[in-house]
């Protein structure tokens, strides 16, 4: 079955950079674009960008360009989502997910807690 | 400010049918297929619409959706306790060159 397995719970201060991960298993990883959504507490879903593992060509939200950069490494099925230049407002739950147009598939990580406090 | 628009609350009794609106724009909703998602408090989203007013197996049939023009709907009939949750409402937009989300709605069963 498909798993998405993210990296656990980070705490960083203004002015840092995160590295989340998202190991995926149980579908061939060049197949589906990997997305990355994120919602903050109390929040609603907001859409980051988009990375294709095949050839990790990228697409961001304009809110978020220049402050991420979503990479993979195909020799083990991960892709990367780091966010610079962190802000409190950038306290939020990021997820990982692959959909399809069209069909039921779609899969979404457990989520990854990240903290912005000094 | 979500680009899709929806009610941030909607509330039924057990067994009523309830509905959640959807607004978008020619650039959304009017030119792709809507998903819905239900989240459950600390969980990820999980599908329960796709392309408009399908739904995925193991989804129950209370649940149904439709679309007209830059405008969608999710319907929940039959209500139950463990439907209480929030639900959202996503589309692809042209302009903007990626997934846009409703605001969510809050569905409490009274």
């Amino acid at each position: 079955q498909v798993q998405l397995v993210q990296s656990g719970a980070e705490v960083k201060k203004p002015g840092a950079s995160v590295k989340v991960s998202c190991k995926a298993s149980g579908y061939t990883f060049t197949n589906y674009h990997m997305q990355w959504v994120r919602q903050a507490p109390g929040q609603g879903l907001e859409w980051m960008g988009i990375i294709n593992p095949s050839g990790g060509r990228t697409s961001y939200a304009q809110k978020f360009q220049g402050r991420v950069t979503m990479t993979r490494d195909t020799s083990t099925n991960t892709v990367y989502m780091e966010l610079s230049s962190l802000r409190y407002e950038d306290t939020a739950v990021y997820y990982c997910a692959i959909w399809t147009t069209g069909t039921d598939y779609d899969h979404w990580g457990q989520g990854t807690l990240v903290t912005v406090s000094s | 400010q979500s680009v899709l628009t929806q009610p941030p609350s909607a509330s039924g009794t057990p067994g009523q049918r309830v509905t959640i609106s959807c607004s978008g724009s020619s650039s959304n909703i009017g030119s792709n297929t809507v998903k819905w998602y239900q989240q459950l408090p600390r969980t990820a989203p999980k599908l329960l619409i796709y392309s408009n007013n399908q739904r995925p197996s193991g989804v129950p049939d209370r649940f149904s959706g439709s679309k007209s023009g830059t405008s969608a709907s999710l319907a929940i009939s039959g209500l139950q306790s463990e439907d209480e949750a929030d639900y959202y409402c996503a589309a692809w937009d042209d302009s903007l060159n990626g997934r846009v989300f409703g605001g969510g709605t809050k569905l409490t069963v009274l």
